[in-house]
């Protein structure tokens, strides 16, 4: 089944310093979706990026379908971004993903 | 608001016993997930329905079956409950069953098996 890797496992930042987050995966993905999951635990959805470059406010993802892997920016981090940041793969047309273990962010002020 | 509620926030169980895990959403949704999260393992899909019809399937044990009594309902009751079972079962739901749609997730309910 599809495997789905995420590195760095955490990361620690200063306020203002910029996040490189990375997601591998073992098979052909149909969909790649990030996600924040907020230091209480409810999950939500930031970015759907198959296949290309995506942005969206602070954040940049850049897939590159071919070679299994997906990058999440985060620019001019925050303190409320601290967090755990989760990568998403479905592979077929149903929605079932399967989820990397995820980056867990903290940004210091 | 919170558009997908789910009950209760919080659950202690013994081991044997039988729970039911409720999800409403309104939000107009046509799918809807579960999704368990432990400490041993990272987020995983459990079920998906679509109209209220099981779409797949992800859960290898017959002690956790999800029950739709309405279309915006999907309820998880888990029998037999056993101390691995212990996680964060997350409810989500979307528009449609298909992938070009991110769910929205509950808040979870935090299940401890003793």
């Amino acid at each position: 089944g599809q495997q789905v890797q995420q590195s760095p496992a955490s990361l620690v930042l200063q306020e203002g310093e910029n996040a490189e987050l990375q997601c591998n995966f073992s098979s052909t993905a149909t969909q790649l979706q990030w996600f924040y999951q907020s230091p209480g635990g409810s999950l939500v959805s930031l970015l759907s990026n198959p296949s290309g470059t995506k942005h969206t406010g602070r954040l940049t993802s850049t897939t590159v379908t071919k070679e299994r892997r997906s990058s999440l920016h985060i620019s001019s981090s925050q303190t409320t971004d601290s967090g755990t940041y989760l990568c998403a793969i479905t592979s077929g047309g149903n929605y079932k993903p399967t989820f990397g273990k995820g980056t867990s962010l903290v940004v210091h002020p | 608001d919170p558009k997908i509620i789910q009950k209760p926030k919080y659950l202690v169980a013994v081991t044997g016993s039988e729970k039911i895990l409720i999800c409403e959403q309104y939000l107009g949704h046509n799918a809807m997930y579960w999704y368990r999260q432990s400490a041993k393992k990272p987020l995983e899909f459990m079920f998906s329905y679509s109209y209220q019809k099981l779409m797949d399937n992800q859960t290898a044990s017959s002690r956790f079956q999800p029950q739709s009594s309405k279309k915006n309902h999907l309820d998880l009751q888990i029998t037999a409950l056993k101390p691995d079972d212990s996680a964060t079962y997350f409810c989500a739901s979307s528009l449609t069953g298909n992938n070009n749609q991110a769910p929205l997730f509950g808040e979870g309910t935090r299940l401890s098996v003793l």
